[in-house]
């Protein structure tokens, strides 16, 4: 139980495009899903908190003009990456939490979408 | 603002043996700790989560210990093995509902 789907893997692309990425909870409800970025040998940061239904709540430094987030269901969000350069390629991770927010929840991630931005 | 250290980028290890690594915070009083594992290209897995109350947990070959004087918890594979290896990542409660940070991570091998 508690999977994550992410969606694509893997993603290589001109600088300028918009990328889509998304994550879906499989088999339970997520009201919230969770943002990270992870460069080479470095620790997974957050970059943005995601509620199905609100806007989301961004880190600080994080742009939310550049980095769209959409939460429209209990099973589904989406990142997308606006405009994107090189300086944005990165492995980007997705982790959810079930309905019944409680804090010490496990997170359950993703398998994280490798962006490179040409 | 709170800092999390493991303070071993990389661990090797003879197969059979011991692995212990370590997760140091500052400037913190988390609630509960988090121990994930990762493999290289994959999102992190949950192991094992450890309250302020606990001093241990245990898990199969696993152990996770907590100390709130210290600032410290402690991650021990029992019986190591070639499949333990991969990077492992302690996590602390965040600011917001379940927000967690992470910490650097350290990447464990088990030689055979």
């Amino acid at each position: 139980g508690a999977v994550v789907s992410q969606h694509p893997s893997w993603v290589i692309c001109k600088s300028g495009t918009s990328v889509k990425i998304e994550c879906r909870s499989l088999d339970f409800q997520a009201t919230t899903m969770f943002w990270y970025r992870q460069f080479p040998k470095q620790s997974l940061m957050l970059m943005a908190t995601s509620n199905e239904g609100s806007k989301a709540t961004y880190e600080q430094g994080v742009e939310k003009d550049k980095f769209l987030i959409n939460h429209a269901s209990l099973t589904l969000s989406t990142l997308t990456v606006t405009s994107a350069h090189p300086e944005d390629s990165s492995f980007y991770i997705c982790s959810a939490s079930s309905t019944q927010v409680r804090r010490n929840q496990p997170q359950h991630f993703g398998d994280g979408t490798r962006l490179s931005i040409l | 603002s709170q800092k999390i250290e493991q303070n071993s980028e990389a661990l090797n290890i003879q197969e059979g043996k011991t692995a212990t690594l370590t997760c140091n915070y500052t400037n913190y009083s988390p609630a509960y700790l988090q121990w994930y594992r990762q493999d290289p290209g994959r999102g992190p897995v949950f192991l094992l989560l450890i309250r302020e109350n606990e001093k241990e947990k245990r898990k199969e070959r696993l152990k996770v210990t907590f100390d709130t004087t210290l600032k410290q918890s402690l991650f021990h594979i029992t019986a190591s093995q070639p499949a333990d290896s991969a990077t492992y990542l302690c996590a602390l409660e965040g600011t917001g509902a379940n927000n967690l940070f992470f910490g650097t991570g350290t990447r464990l091998t088990v030689i055979p």
